[in-house]
């Protein structure tokens, strides 16, 4: 079964740090772009970040380029969002997403999601 | 690219037809998606390439448009199609931008 799990949401003070994981199983991770979509409370959705599959390339929305950083682990299927300098408007449930294709930017897989909460 | 959906919220009973609308601000061509998110999960591919089914989606489901006018028509609302609706431009790929949403929702 394809799949994405991802873990590291909290509530965290505003300017500080958090790190997602998001692991994946059932493709071959080492294929695909991937990416991370967030989704603030009752509102649209959102693409932050993507990265390619040998992590040559990176790209941000925006609003978190210079606080976010992706990453990847190829030998442990995995994902990664280090955020910094966090603020209440990154509140938002975070999801690990994977890219149909180099070709086609469409999201064909989605993690449960995993919640992040900036409050003092 | 700004993505623009009509209308916010589309009420309509089942078994009938459904007709979301999406603009883009800039010619985007076909490369469009759509998603389906129903309350508490994640959202789900439906269609990308403005009109290409994705894997295990109902025939009832389908894309049309190019340029800067797409549309998402549900030929026949089941109960659990109604959800709220997203499109989403890749277009400058790999920069992507999602529309608001349109809600579907019993009549």
């Amino acid at each position: 079964e394809v799949q994405l799990v991802e873990s590291g949401g909290g509530l965290v003070q505003p300017g500080g740090s958090l790190r997602l994981s998001c692991a994946a199983s059932g493709f071959t991770f080492t294929n695909s772009w991937m990416s991370w979509v967030r989704q603030a409370p009752g509102k649209g959705l959102e693409w932050v970040a993507n990265i390619k599959q040998d992590e040559t390339e990176k790209y941000y929305v925006d609003s978190v380029r210079g606080r976010f950083t992706v990453s990847r682990d190829n030998a442990k299927k995995s994902l990664y969002l280090h955020m910094n300098g966090l603020r209440v408007e990154d509140t938002a449930v975070y999801y690990c997403v994977r890219d149909l294709s180099q070709q086609v930017g469409a999201f064909d897989v989605w993690g449960q999601g995993t919640m992040v909460t900036i409050s003092s | 690219i700004v993505m623009t959906q009509s209308p916010a919220t589309l009420s309509v009973s089942p078994g009938e037809r459904a007709t979301l609308s999406c603009r883009a601000s800039q010619r985007v061509s076909t490369n469009v998606a759509w998603y389906q998110q129903k309350p508490g999960q994640a959202p789900r591919l439906l269609i990308y390439g403005a009109s290409t089914r994705a894997t295990a989606i109902p025939a009832r489901f389908s894309g049309s448009g190019s340029g800067t006018e797409f549309t998402l028509t549900i030929s026949s609302l089941q109960s659990e199609d109604f959800a709220v609706y997203y499109c989403q431009h890749y277009n400058r790929w790999p920069l992507f931008n999602f529309g608001p949403g349109t809600k579907v929702e019993i009549k």
